[in-house]
């Protein structure tokens, strides 16, 4: 079954410290995507990043870093210098391609980061 | 306008109330969907609409009832509602493509409280 595990429920750190959100996902295609969005207090999703399940490439975005590990089915997002407009809840997903007929999302709980001054 | 827009932005209604959310997306899609995300829970996904057909409805009691009249515009309309259905519900549209996943883009949510 395809799932996807987000163990930190909540995270708080102080500012300037780097912090990293865990995401573990289980499927059963071979072909899949995997993506993180933020959502902040305003309350829209916002997409942060997609993964091609053939592309291990660790990817940097400025302060934001993913490291994507087949072997062990994750998909780990690392905030570097956090600061307080980091503070969000967090979600990564995974692609389902072929259940339904549509492009499914399945979503994981989600992690809400507390950056605090 | 861009993106998807979805409105109002916050409802308050009563239980016997009824009341409709739109959301309209200027992106090209040809999917949209509603989600629901209620205060400590996971995100709920409650219906898809694929090429304005309805693909998908996760078992959502009958007094929500989805509308797409085009791929552009989703609306759900709110009927006797119960005070747990107080919650955001989101909207979010994406392109269908065979083997491709591009991801969602939603909507900033109406967040609807019912008293």
């Amino acid at each position: 079954a395809q799932k996807v595990t987000q163990a930190q429920t909540e995270i708080s750190v102080v500012e300037k410290e780097d912090v990293t959100l865990d995401c573990v996902y289980e499927t059963r295609d071979t072909t899949y995507y995997l993506f993180w969005y933020k959502q902040p207090p305003s309350g829209e999703l916002v997409f942060l990043i997609r993964r091609n399940s053939f592309d291990e490439q660790n990817e940097i975005s400025g302060r934001y870093s993913w490291n994507f590990q087949k072997s062990t089915s994750s998909f780990n997002f690392t905030i570097t210098a956090s600061q307080v407009v980091d503070s969000a809840v967090y979600f990564c997903a995974l692609s389902d391609m072929f259940s339904g007929g549509y492009n499914k999302l399945i979503f994981g709980a989600g992690t809400r980061l507390a950056v605090h001054p | 306008e861009t993106g998807v827009t979805q409105t109002p932005r916050h409802l308050v209604m009563g239980m016997t109330n009824k009341k409709s959310l739109k959301c309209e997306q200027h992106l090209g899609h040809n999917a949209m969907y509603w989600y629901k995300q209620s205060a400590k829970k996971p995100l709920e996904l409650m219906f898809v609409y694929s090429l304005e057909e309805r693909v998908e409805n996760n078992s959502v009691p009958s007094r929500f009832s989805p509308e797409c009249p085009n791929s552009s515009h989703l609306f759900l309309h709110l009927h006797t509602l119960q005070p747990e259905d107080s919650a955001l519900y989101l909207c979010a549209s994406s392109q269908e493509r065979t083997g491709v996943n591009y991801g969602y883009t939603f909507g900033s949510g109406t967040r609807l409280t019912v008293v």
